[in-house]
């Protein structure tokens, strides 16, 4: 069973809806990291989280440190929004090791 | 707004060859990684590295592959005699402090084993 386990793995959405990505995990973790993976392959962190909940823009993260969960939200969803995201831990018993979810291959059609 | 970057953006070399890939971490950050993902797989973990040692590596870092800071600015890592499996995309990381802290990534360089 993989550590860390997203889903769905694939979203098609209409332009302008609201989107959530799930990540649940079954370590101990000392942070959980949402990335963006474009079709180029390029990679950007989006968010780090250890508790609660950030924002920036349209994007929302929340985790929940007991229930080992972690969602990812997109209000009002926009086709430059298509890309994987990817949903990575850092574990408490290792330092610097991150350890990735397969991936939400998002897909916001106009 | 700094970056990461990575040469070459692609790399082919026939398998049994010796390949250097490069990377420029960000200046005053501490920590760097090297992570690779074989297309249609997840990214997957390789290496970081801390005052000029390895601090951790995965099982795939075996003796075939190693990383040198050899100045102040770049980061390398070198795969000695390449097989068609190491056929993936890499890519380099570093951030201020370790897992806990927000990491930036590179471009990535492909690199094809023929």
């Amino acid at each position: 069973k993989n550590e860390v386990e997203q889903s769905p793995q694939n979203l098609t959405a209409q332009e302008g809806e609201f989107i959530t990505i799930n990540c649940s995990y079954s370590v101990g973790i000392s942070a959980l990291h949402w990335l963006q993976q474009h079709p180029g392959g390029g990679i950007v962190s989006l968010f780090m989280l250890s508790s609660g909940k950030k924002k920036h823009g349209r994007l929302i993260a929340t985790i929940n440190i007991q229930e080992k969960h972690s969602s990812l939200h997109i209000t009002a969803s926009h086709p430059r929004d298509s890309a994987v995201y990817i949903c990575a831990v850092g574990r408490e018993t290792s330092g610097s090791r991150l350890t990735f979810g397969e991936g939400t291959q998002l897909t916001v059609n106009p | 707004e700094p970056e990461v970057t990575q040469t070459p953006s692609h790399q082919v070399t026939q398998m049994g060859q010796e390949v250097i890939l490069r990377c420029v971490p960000i200046s005053n950050h501490l920590y760097f990684y090297w992570y690779r993902q074989i297309l249609g797989q997840k990214v997957e973990f390789l290496v970081s590295f801390y005052n000029n040692e390895i601090s951790e590596k995965s099982e795939i870092f075996d003796d075939q592959f190693s990383v040198e800071r050899p100045d102040g600015s770049n980061f390398t890592l070198k795969i000695r005699s390449t097989k068609l499996e190491d056929s993936a995309m890499y890519f380099c990381a570093s951030s201020q402090r370790t897992s806990g802290s927000y990491g930036f990534f590179g471009p990535g360089t492909r690199l094809t084993v023929l």
